[in-house]
């Protein structure tokens, strides 16, 4: 069965700091790994996506995620947050080998600091 | 582009008493997605459908929740009756492709809040 785990409830970072959030995948077939922003009484945003081929990958916003197959992670990036991506990050995935349901995280809340 | 529309945004119901909501996927979306996202959990998928057809559902409690999308265009889901523990948001997404297409992106409608009392 396909499984994400998202380990950090909340991600602290100051204004134009690097931000990071984590992201690992459990798949038996080929991964393809989804980062969804959600703001407050929204619904879910697409940033990016994996499917194949290089492994960062770029995406909305100045958002980036570095797919890494030996660790089975895809954590999102961003070299210098902004107090405006407060939010909550929900990575996802879906197992090639099983069908095409979408698996989500817990979710990830971001807050930057002025 | 227009995206996925949902109504109600908000909808404040008693136990025991049924409810439903509506979607309306991106235009020419073939495939419609209904998730439950409880507070505080990532969305959880509960039905799935390729035009007007199910193609998955093993997740949706079937003895109180339906699902229908008679012409392959807009979505209900329906619940009755609903418990306490139905409290969540309930979204809508839509994609392109076919089933078997699995890099295809899901957008998503802004929800419908639940809460029963």
């Amino acid at each position: 069965a396909q499984s994400v785990a998202q380990p950090e409830d909340q991600v602290n970072v100051a204004e134009g700091n690097p931000l990071t959030v984590k992201c690992t995948y459990s798949v038996s077939g080929n991964p393809y790994l989804f980062w969804y922003v959600q703001y407050p009484n929204r619904g879910l945003q697409f940033l990016l996506k994996y499917i194949t081929g290089d492994n960062l990958v770029k995406g909305s916003y100045g958002f980036e995620a570095e797919f890494n197959k030996s660790q089975t992670s895809f954590h999102l990036k961003k070299p210098s947050a902004l107090v405006s991506d407060s939010a909550l990050y929900f990575c996802a995935v879906r197992d090639g080998a099983a069908g095409n349901k979408l698996t989500f995280g817990g979710g990830t809340r971001v807050l930057v600091k002025p | 582009e227009a995206g996925v529309a949902q109504s109600p945004r908000y909808k404040i119901i008693e136990k025991r008493q049924s409810v439903a909501f509506w979607c309306n996927p991106i235009s020419g979306h073939a495939t419609l997605y209904w998730y439950q996202q409880i507070l505080g959990q990532g969305p959880k998928l509960l039905i799935q459908f390729q035009n007007n057809g199910v193609v998955d559902d093993s997740q949706l409690p079937k003895d109180r929740f339906s699902a229908e999308r008679l012409k392959g265009v807009d979505s209900t889901l329906k619940i009755q009756p609903a418990k306490l523990e139905d409290s969540a948001v309930y979204l809508c997404a839509s994609s392109t492709r076919m089933g078997g297409a699995r890099g295809e992106t899901q957008y998503f409608g802004p929800g419908t809040r639940l809460l029963v009392l």
